[in-house]
């Protein structure tokens, strides 16, 4: 069985820093593409970032670019997400999310974890 | 990319629904559902990528034509209120898209 284990949410004033991280059991971790995905308070799913299998190309949606940055380790299958320079549009529930294989972007995310909050505000 | 989906659906028990997902030429690119329950994670039901997730009825089914891409489901339960999302994507940006979400009422 699948599973993977957020952590690292919390509430913090605008501008500071945040590091999440998701912890995947059940799979070869390496051998997938991982997604975060966010979701602001009653609204709809935001798509984050990817990173391919091994670690090696990594994508970002607008409203993140230069902001977030996706890792992975894969010796301790671990997906983290690394964010600075928040604001109060940050605010969501943050999902990890399974993808395709290594770079299969394109594949549907088959498996999620039960997302972290992080809020920030002042 | 913009998906673009309607904000709800109502039906009763027993009526067929259809979730549709607006997107320029959508059906060429591959499509995932996913059902989110108040207070739980999403997760995935239908994907023109691969076979039908374990436990998904029957009942869900997918299609796709010109720029609107369709979730019906046949014989709608109570069990399937909820929200559901489409997703793409978009190998022109890179990027992961969804759509705004269709909350079904039942």
């Amino acid at each position: 069985e699948v599973r993977l284990l957020e952590s690292g949410g919390g509430q913090l004033q605008p501008g500071g820093s945040l590091r999440l991280s998701c912890v995947v059991s059940g799979i070869s971790f390496s051998s997938y593409a991982m997604n975060w995905v966010r979701q602001a308070p009653g609204k709809g799913l935001e798509w984050v970032a990817v990173i391919s299998g091994r670690g090696g190309s990594s994508y970002y949606g607008d409203s993140m670019k230069g902001r977030f940055i996706v890792s992975r380790d894969n010796f301790k299958d671990t997906l983290y997400l690394q964010m600075n320079e928040l604001t109060a549009e940050d605010t969501a529930v943050y999902f990890c999310a399974k993808g395709g294989s290594y770079y299969e972007f394109g594949d549907p995310f088959d498996s999620w974890g039960q997302g972290v909050l992080v809020s920030v505000s002042s | 990319y913009v998906l673009t989906q309607a904000p709800s659906v109502s039906l009763a028990p027993g009526q067929t629904a259809e979730v549709t997902c607006v997107g320029d030429n959508i059906e060429t690119k591959r499509v995932h559902w996913y059902q989110q329950k108040p207070g739980q994670a999403p997760i995935l039901v239908l994907s023109d990528a691969r076979h039908r997730p374990s436990g998904i009825p029957d009942r869900f089914s997918l299609s796709k034509s010109g720029d609107t891409a369709t979730l019906t489901i046949s014989r709608v339960e109570v069990e399937d209120e909820a929200d559901y999302f489409c997703h793409v994507w978009h190998s022109s940006d890179d990027c992961g898209v969804f759509g705004g979400g269709t909350k079904l009422t039942v």
